[in-house]
C-alpha cells in the first residue's frame, strides 16, 4: 500500500525567509503524482503545486519549488521569500496512475513570523 | 481552474437524525467524485469514491449503510449521514477531477456537529 509521511507537524518561519517543508513517500508504482495542498483557516483545500514523477524536472510555481529525489522517495516543498498568508496546514499527498483518489501526510503547520 | 461546491458548509443536527452533503462540480462533467473525513487537527482519510450511475466504493472501516453516497448524475454526488451521533461530528470534504489530468479540486467542505 501507498504511504506518504510528513516527519515535521509544525515549522516556523521569518517572514522574508526561506522554509523547507519534508515528504517522504512509499510506492511500488511507476506511474504517479505528487503534489503540495494548503490548508488555510478556512479549511479549503489549495493546490499549491503537483509533480509528475516520469518528469525528471522540478517543479516551481513563482515562490514554490519541489525537490523531488525518485529514488529516494522524497518530495520537499521549499517555500521562498515567506509571506504572513503562507501560514497554513500544508500537506503532502500522492495519486497513483489509475487511482484518482489522494492519499495524504498527516501534515506540517507553518507558523510565519513578522 | 475547475469548480466544485459543497453545500452546506456547516450544519448542526441532532442525535438520530439525517443529513445530507452535496457536492457538485459546476463547470465540468466529473464520473468520479472522492469523499474524505477529516477530525481536528488531523489528516484528510478517503471514505468513499462515489461513481456515477453504479455504487460507490467504500474504504475498509467506513460503514456503507451509515454514508449513503448517491451520484446520480455526471455534476452531483451526495453523501448522507444516516442516524447521525455525536462520534459523526467532523468535517467531511469531496473532491472531483476533470479527467483531463490529474488534479483533484475540492469542495469547501461541511463542518458536521451532531448534538
Amino acid at each position: 500500500a501507498q504511504t506518504v509521511t510528513q516527519s515535521q507537524p509544525e515549522m516556523s518561519v521569518q517572514e522574508a525567509e526561506t522554509v523547507t517543508l519534508s515528504c517522504t513517500y512509499d510506492t511500488s508504482e511507476s506511474d504517479y503524482y505528487l503534489f503540495w495542498y494548503k490548508q488555510p483557516p478556512s479549511r479549503q483545500m489549495i493546490l499549491v503545486i503537483r509533480q509528475e514523477a516520469y518528469k525528471q524536472q522540478n517543479a516551481t510555481e513563482n515562490r514554490f519549488s519541489v525537490n523531488f529525489q525518485k529514488a529516494a522517495k522524497s518530495f520537499s516543498l521549499k517555500i521562498s521569500d515567506s509571506q504572513l498568508g503562507d501560514a497554513a496546514m500544508y500537506f503532502c499527498a500522492y495519486t497513483g496512475g489509475s487511482q484518482g483518489n489522494l492519499i495524504f501526510g498527516k501534515g506540517t503547520k507553518l507558523s510565519v513570523k513578522p | 481552474g475547475a469548480v466544485v461546491s459543497q453545500h452546506p458548509s456547516w450544519v448542526i443536527c441532532k442525535s438520530g437524525t439525517s443529513v445530507k452533503i452535496e457536492c457538485r462540480s459546476l463547470d465540468f462533467q466529473a464520473t468520479t467524485m472522492f469523499w474524505y473525513r477529516q477530525f481536528p487537527k488531523q489528516s484528510l482519510m478517503l471514505m468513499a469514491t462515489s461513481n456515477e450511475g453504479s455504487k460507490a466504493t467504500y474504504e475498509q472501516g467506513v460503514e456503507k449503510d451509515k454514508f449513503l453516497i448517491n451520484h446520480a448524475s455526471l455534476t452531483l454526488s451526495t453523501l448522507t449521514v444516516t442516524s447521525a451521533h455525536p462520534e459523526d461530528s467532523s468535517f467531511y470534504i469531496c473532491s472531483a477531477d476533470t479527467g483531463l489530468g490529474t488534479e483533484a479540486f475540492f469542495g469547501q467542505g461541511t463542518r458536521l456537529t451532531v448534538v
